[in-house]
């Protein structure tokens, strides 16, 4: 079936560098797009998304970008600090309404000091 | 204002038996899904009730039943637990049925032993 997936599931990064993480989406239908965090215990917290028509869309430290052509997405946070440790996971709403998300495995961010 | 409240959090269960999950969605959402999450995994859809009717199911088996109530709380209900439905349970709310973003709780940890 269509399902969203990630390139890397670990990713380490030093404080205060860039992190970038990336995304495959299969559902070119999917026109909805929201990356979460989500750590240990925790459930997913929301981080920030994007609809289909836009290319690009930023906020507080993070930057989404959503490439159609080649169905791929990416979650960029900038200054990444040791409270970024967690799994990032990017989900697609296949149907049109955000309350039924498609999640990929997840990415594991882990910042070294 | 208090976000998605699930319980309980932790609970034990033998093969066999039933269990039920609460959600209280955050106040003013009218839209509740529920999503499996088993350990290194993303989330997976398993039921949408808007208006307290199902809207949506994802591919689980008849074990697996939901309701929501006139306040827009929900309940899951999995019957004949199974080892494998061992997992972390999901609750997301949104404000409608639409293309909103779905906030989610911080999980039920289910233990089938």
């Amino acid at each position: 079936g269509e399902s969203v997936g990630l390139h890397l599931p670990t990713l380490s990064v030093q404080e205060g560098d860039n992190s970038i993480i990336n995304c495959a989406y299969s559902n070119s239908a999917s026109d909805y797009f929201i990356w979460y965090k989500q750590e240990s215990g925790k459930g997913p917290q929301f981080i920030i998304d994007i609809r289909s028509n836009m290319d690009k869309r930023q906020g507080q430290r993070v930057t989404v970008l959503l490439n159609k052509t080649v169905k791929h997405l990416s979650l960029q946070i900038a200054a990444t600090q040791p409270g970024d440790s967690a799994v990032y996971f990017c989900a697609e709403n296949p149907s049109g309404t955000a309350s039924k998300l498609t999640f990929g495995t997840g990415t594991r961010l882990q910042v070294t000091l | 204002d208090a976000g998605v409240t699930q319980s309980p959090t932790h609970l034990i269960k033998t093969r066999g038996q039933h269990v039920t999950l609460r959600c209280s969605p955050i106040s003013g959402h009218k839209s509740v899904s529920w999503y499996q999450q088993v350990l290194g995994q993303g989330p997976q859809f398993i039921f949408q009730y808007y208006e307290k009717e199902e809207r949506g199911r994802g591919n689980f088996p008849d074990r697996f039943s939901a309701r929501q109530f006139p306040n827009y709380s929900s309940e899951l209900n999995v019957n004949a637990l199974l080892l494998g439905d061992s997992a972390l349970y999901l609750c997301a709310s949104s404000l409608e049925q639409g293309r909103n973003l779905a906030f989610f709780g911080q999980g039920t940890r289910l233990t089938v032993v």
